[in-house]
C-alpha cells in the first residue's frame, strides 16, 4: 500500500459526460502528479501540482483539467469524454525535491 | 527528446534464471531512473532507483546498471521467481531547471517467469 489513495475504482460512463476523479496523496506529500494509462500509449503524464499550484502540464487535453485544494487532495475533471478517454488514470504524489513518486491503485474509466 | 526507450516487449524466464530489462534515453537532462514493477489491476510500485553519479544499484535479487556516456539503464532481477511475473517500467525524470519533475515512461516489459 503506497498511502496513496483513488476514487472510484471504477468508472463507467457514456459519450460527452463528464467525471471527476479523486486522489488523496500520502501523509505529507505536496506534490500530485496525474498519468493516463493505455493500452497504445502507456503511461503519460498529463498534470502536475505542488502545494495547490500546477507546476508543469503533460499531455493533457483541453476538455481535461485539474485542481489541488488546501487540504492537498487533486481532482481530475474529464468532460466531453470520448470513446478513446477509457484508460486508467493513476495520480502519484511525492514530497516537493525528492525523486519518488507513489502510485495509487488508480481508477479504471470506461466511456460506452 | 524526451523519450525512454524500453526493450524488450515481453521476456520469458525460468524460475532461478537472472531477467534483464533495458532502457536508453535521449534527454541528457534527465537526473534521476527509477523502475516500477506493476501487477494487472494495480498501480505501478516503485521498485528501486538510481542517479547517473552512480554506475550500479543493488537491492536484494534487483539490480541497476547504469551506463551514464551510453545513455543506457537495465535492471536485473537475480534468481528469478514466479511471484516476479508483471510488467516492469522503466523511466526518467527531468531535470529541476526546466521545472518538469514528471517521470517519461518506457513502454513497459511484461515478465514471466516459469515454475
Amino acid at each position: 500500500d503506497s498511502g496513496v489513495t483513488q476514487t472510484p475504482k471504477h468508472l463507467i460512463t457514456a459519450t460527452g459526460q463528464r467525471v471527476t476523479l479523486r486522489c488523496s496523496p500520502r501523509s505529507g506529500d505536496l506534490s500530485v502528479y496525474w498519468y493516463q494509462q493505455s493500452l497504445d500509449q502507456g503511461l503519460q503524464f498529463l498534470i502536475q501540482y505542488y502545494n495547490g499550484e500546477e507546476r508543469a502540464k503533460g499531455n493533457i487535453l483541453e476538455r481535461f483539467s485539474a485542481q489541488q485544494f488546501p487540504d492537498l487532495h487533486s481532482e481530475l475533471n474529464l468532460s466531453s469524454l470520448e470513446l478513446g478517454d477509457s484508460a486508467l488514470y493513476f495520480c502519484a504524489s511525492s514530497p516537493w525535491g525528492v525523486g519518488e513518486q507513489y502510485f495509487g491503485p488508480g481508477t479504471r474509466l470506461t466511456v460506452t | 527528446q524526451q523519450q525512454v526507450k524500453q526493450s524488450p516487449q515481453s521476456l520469458i524466464v525460468q524460475k532461478g534464471g537472472i531477467s534483464i530489462i533495458n532502457c536508453a534515453y535521449e534527454n541528457t537532462a534527465f537526473d534521476y531512473f527509477p523502475w516500477y514493477q506493476q501487477f494487472p489491476g494495480k498501480g505501478p510500485a516503485l521498485l528501486i532507483a538510481i542517479r547517473p553519479d552512480v554506475s550500479e544499484k543493488k537491492e536484494g535479487r534487483f539490480t541497476i546498471s547504469f551506463n551514464k556516456s551510453a545513455k543506457q539503464f537495465s535492471l536485473h532481477i537475480m534468481d528469478s521467481q514466479p511471484g516476479d511475473s508483471a510488467t516492469y517500467f522503466c523511466a526518467a525524470r527531468g531535470s529541476f531547471s526546466g521545472s518538469a519533475r514528471q517521470l517519461t515512461f518506457g513502454s513497459g516489459t511484461q515478465l514471466t517467469v516459469l515454475p
